[in-house]
């Protein structure tokens, strides 16, 4: 079974600044996808970044990219030029490449906060 | 494109009674829908796996007898909490997945969740 690891609960960061969240997995497939996805207080989840395992070069979706690495297991978030909107619950999550319906496992997910 | 709706949003019921919770994608057909349930400040954690026209598959610990689950068309699915109880009461999120242009995978897109609460 495949786990995912959020460490750090909270973070707090002040707007402008750059944060990084910390994941990190624990599979034995060798191709799958792994997502960060933001909760905000309206409990809507949304896509903000996702990577193909195959793939070497790390995702970036404008102020959001993350450090891939596939060998020690590490998909890290990277927020830069942080703003009040960033605030949220952010959920690492891992899938399978099953060629069919894959399932989502989530980490337990880290509240951010930015601050003015 | 790809919105996926819940109704209702919030629902409040008394105790041993039944709730319906409907999933539907609104501008693309799902195959398969999932279902979540999230207790205040935790994660997603999944309960079923719903394929269009066939019985939905449980994970571990999930009573299939007390969360039906429905998936008759590939735009609609449906839970139901059967014989509520307070213990029950928490927020109730469905996904439905579709091919992603360029990827070997379907996205999962999420629906804005259903508040249970049970008296």
């Amino acid at each position: 079974a495949q786990t995912v690891t959020q460490s750090q609960p909270e973070m707090s960061v002040q707007e402008a600044e750059t944060v990084t969240l910390s994941c990190t997995y624990d599979t034995s497939e060798s191709n799958y996808y792994l997502f960060w996805y933001k909760q905000p207080p309206s409990r809507q989840m949304i896509l903000v970044i996702r990577q193909e395992a195959y793939k070497q070069q790390n995702a970036t979706e404008n102020r959001f990219s993350v450090n891939f690495q596939k060998a020690a297991k590490s998909f890290s978030l990277k927020i830069s030029d942080s703003q009040l909107g960033d605030t949220a619950m952010y959920f690492c999550a891992f899938m399978t490449d099953t060629g069919t319906a894959s399932k989502l496992t989530f980490g337990t997910g880290t509240r951010l906060q930015v601050t003015l | 494109g790809a919105v996926v709706s819940q109704h209702p949003s919030w629902v409040i019921c008394k105790s041993g009674t039944s709730v319906k919770i409907e999933c539907r994608s609104l501008d693309f057909q799902a195959t398969t829908m999932f279902w979540y349930r999230q207790f205040p400040k935790q994660s997603l954690m999944l309960m079923a796996t719903s394929n269009e026209g066939s019985k939905a598959t449980y994970e571990q610990g999930v009573e299939k007898d007390k969360f039906l689950i429905n998936h008759a068309s590939l735009t609609l699915s449906t839970l139901t909490v059967t014989s509520a109880h307070p213990e029950d009461s928490s927020f109730y999120i469905c996904s439905a997945d579709s091919a992603t242009a360029g990827t070997s995978y379907n996205e999962q897109f999420f629906g804005p969740g259903t508040r249970l609460t049970v008296l």
